[in-house]
């Protein structure tokens, strides 16, 4: 059983481009959450989505971030007209349920460089 | 604000000393859950505590949890040198506790 797939690992993008980071849940697990390392820096939470529906999204930016998690296909974390603050490892994690004390298990992280 | 806060920031050891590794946090909690890093990796799960558990163990690990001091703490025995790593503890904002805050977290630096 796969573990959480992200890619790219690395993604390095120009001022005002897009970034669109992706993340394949693990086998069985309908809840996805996007996190933001900066460096030196704990884990900050940005959303939190299951399958076609956005729970709680009180840790995005409230312009140039998007979440979605379709159906079918990975999730998807985009960011619009990337800045240099943009600049952070994105970690997403997965969990089979939304059931108290679940753990979740978390990918290798994307890590953003925007020049 | 933090929700989770580790302390202390660093630590360097010796191969085969105990380290101890604190979390205060500041709401009611549901759990308390414990992870590990690697540089430029991503995080592993090492234990969950609920709130109504003092104590886990797990291998060489052993977390406690005092609700009343809204405090935890981490306590790698007999470490090693693999062991070097950052480690955070998180709280979560979701009933289901999957939705987590991380504190900064300790670096630990076992040395051989």
């Amino acid at each position: 059983n796969a573990g959480v797939m992200q890619n790219p690992r690395h993604l390095v993008r120009r001022r005002g481009q897009e970034a669109r980071l992706r993340c394949s849940p693990m086998k069985g697990h309908s809840h996805v959450y996007w996190y933001r390392q900066l460096p030196e820096e704990g884990l900050k939470f940005m959303v939190y989505l299951q399958k076609e529906n956005i729970i709680d999204e009180s840790g995005m930016p409230k312009e140039r971030f998007s979440a979605e998690f379709p159906k079918e296909g990975p999730s998807i974390l985009r960011i619009q007209q990337v800045v240099r603050g943009d600049s952070a490892a994105y970690f997403c994690a997965s969990s089979p349920s939304g059931q108290e004390n679940t753990e979740a298990f978390f990918g290798q992280g994307t890590r953003l460089t925007v020049v | 604000s933090q929700q989770g806060e580790e302390d202390p920031q660093a630590l360097s050891i010796q191969e085969g000393e105990n380290a101890t590794m604190n979390c205060s946090y500041k709401t009611s909690i549901n759990n308390l859950q414990w992870y590990r890093q690697n540089s430029g990796r991503g995080l592993v799960h090492l234990i969950l505590i609920r709130s109504n558990e003092r104590e886990k163990h797990s291998g060489r690990l052993r977390v406690t949890l005092d609700t009343s001091k809204k405090s935890s703490s981490l306590l790698i025995t007999a470490s090693r040198a693999a062991d070097t790593a950052s480690y955070f503890c998180a709280t979560a904002i979701n009933q289901a506790g999957t939705a987590l805050i991380f504190g900064k977290g300790t670096t630990l630096s076992v040395s051989s």
